[in-house]
């Protein structure tokens, strides 16, 4: 079983930045890649950004393309995700998961518990 | 892109019942979809892979089928933990949801 915890949350104004990591403990040695997920307040579930673990290979969602950068450090078993320029719309719970499967089905098996951006003057 | 479609969008049965909630692709995704449940305050948890799989320690009353473009997450007898809100997944694309609620 893998675990994620998330950090680096919290109150920025429009325009600044912030650094979010997740951190995974436990079976990490088959995870292949990771995404970021995000859920505004009382809204659904929207996917961010992955990542594989290699770093070789990241992907965005169109709204934050330029904006978000997601990296990893293995030798941390670490997940992060840059965020500049930081819109009000970009207020969510944002979770660190990991993914299985491959590039037709994949799926989510483990998630962190989530750390809270908000984004307001 | 491919679009999911979840019905109803709340729905209100007793504990004891049988839940149905469904899921439809805008396209045939043969059975490449997986079911989310999310409880109040928490992270959502993987219910169901590649439509009829359950995931590790999900109990026996939830259950998926289908394939293409229609597909249904069914669960047998409702118990009070399970009233929560539930999405379907395909790749980078989650549904909207279907919220549970007790009658």
């Amino acid at each position: 079983e893998v675990q994620l915890v998330e950090s680096g949350g919290g109150l920025v104004q429009p325009g600044e930045s912030l650094r979010l990591s997740c951190v995974a403990s436990g079976f990490t040695f088959n995870i292949n890649w990771m995404s970021w997920v995000r859920q505004a307040p009382g809204k659904g579930l929207e996917w961010v950004a992955n990542i594989q673990r290699d770093g070789s290979a990241g992907f965005y969602v169109d709204s934050v393309k330029g904006r978000f950068t997601i990296s990893e450090d293995s030798a941390k078993s670490s997940l992060y995700l840059q965020m500049n320029s930081l819109r009000a719309e970009d207020t969510a719970v944002y979770y660190c998961a990991t993914e299985t499967g491959n590039s037709n089905s994949y799926y989510f098996d483990n998630w962190g518990q989530g750390t809270l951006v908000t984004v307001s003057s | 892109e491919i679009v999911l479609t979840q019905s109803p969008a709340t729905l209100s049965l007793s504990p004891g019942e049988r839940a149905t909630l469904s899921c439809r692709a805008s396209q045939s995704i043969n059975t490449y979809l997986a079911w989310y449940q999310q409880r109040r305050g928490q992270a959502p948890r993987l219910l169901i892979h590649d439509a009829s799989n359950r995931a590790t320690g999900i109990p026996v009353r939830f259950s998926g089928s289908g394939s293409g473009t229609d597909f249904t997450l069914t669960i047998s007898s409702l118990e009070p933990e399970d009233f929560a809100v539930y999405y379907c997944q395909q790749r980078k694309t989650f549904g909207q949801g279907t919220r549970l609620e007790i009658k």
